[in-house]
């Protein structure tokens, strides 16, 4: 079975221009997750979904920043405008059950050059 | 400030050699993971340890889980190349709404030299 798909694998934009970055989870999985990782601060969760339906954006840095899931196999985390302190590398992680004590599984990242 | 600590931050070691990398909080969870991450590549999970004390082995790589579930430790015994990559460990918190979240530690960086 296909894993966690994400893409692009990697973007350089330019400050001020509109970033999305696409996942699909793997099918049958319940939960989604957005998470951004840099040197600095580590992995940190952005926003998860369960069942389609935002669960926790506490995560989300700032307005600039949104995700939508608009169904099961498919969930965009978009920044619009970006900026260089966007810069890192994020991940979507899928898990079949609805909590996050469950095993999430990665997928390989998409990594955002903010210039 | 971070709610899990680890250390070692980076650990470069040969071939054969035994090492062991921690996961501190002063914070109680009700589930500690394990993940390696290999370059390019997003992390996975090793392990879930959830009873205080618990000790699991996988081959030569050993899991515990502190008494009070506030630490945790991995020991990989006759470090191997295929070992390095970078650990990471996540503990499940409940937040302030209610839900449940993983929060991850900043890693150890492992290099196991030929």
């Amino acid at each position: 079975d296909a894993g966690v798909i994400q893409s692009p694998r990697h973007e350089v934009t330019e400050m001020g221009q509109e970033v999305t970055l696409r996942c699909k989870p793997i099918s049958g999985h319940n939960s989604l997750f957005w998470y951004r990782q840099t040197m600095m601060r580590g992995l940190e969760l952005l926003i998860y979904f369960n069942n389609n339906v935002p669960i926790d954006d506490s995560g989300m840095p700032e307005d600039r920043f949104s995700a939508k899931m608009p169904n099961a196999s498919f969930s965009t985390l978009k920044i619009q405008p970006s900026e260089p302190r966007d810069s890192a590398v994020y991940f979507c992680a899928s898990s079949f059950l609805y909590t996050s004590a469950e095993e999430q599984y990665f997928g390989p990242g998409t990594r955002l050059t903010v210039t | 400030t971070q709610l899990l600590e680890q250390s070692p931050q980076f650990l470069s070691i040969q071939e054969g050699e035994n090492l062991t990398v921690y996961c501190n909080s002063s914070s109680v969870f009700s589930s500690l993971q394990w993940y390696r991450q290999e370059p390019g590549e997003g992390p996975v999970l090793l392990v879930t340890v959830v009873t205080g004390g618990e000790v699991k082995k996988l081959k030569r790589l050993t899991f515990q889980f502190g008494d009070a579930r506030k630490d945790s430790s991995l020991h990989i015994t006759a470090a191997q190349p295929g070992d390095t990559g970078l650990y990471l460990c996540a503990g499940v918190v409940i937040t302030q709404g209610g839900s449940e979240k993983l929060v991850f530690g900043k890693g150890t960086k492992l290099t196991v030299n030929p």
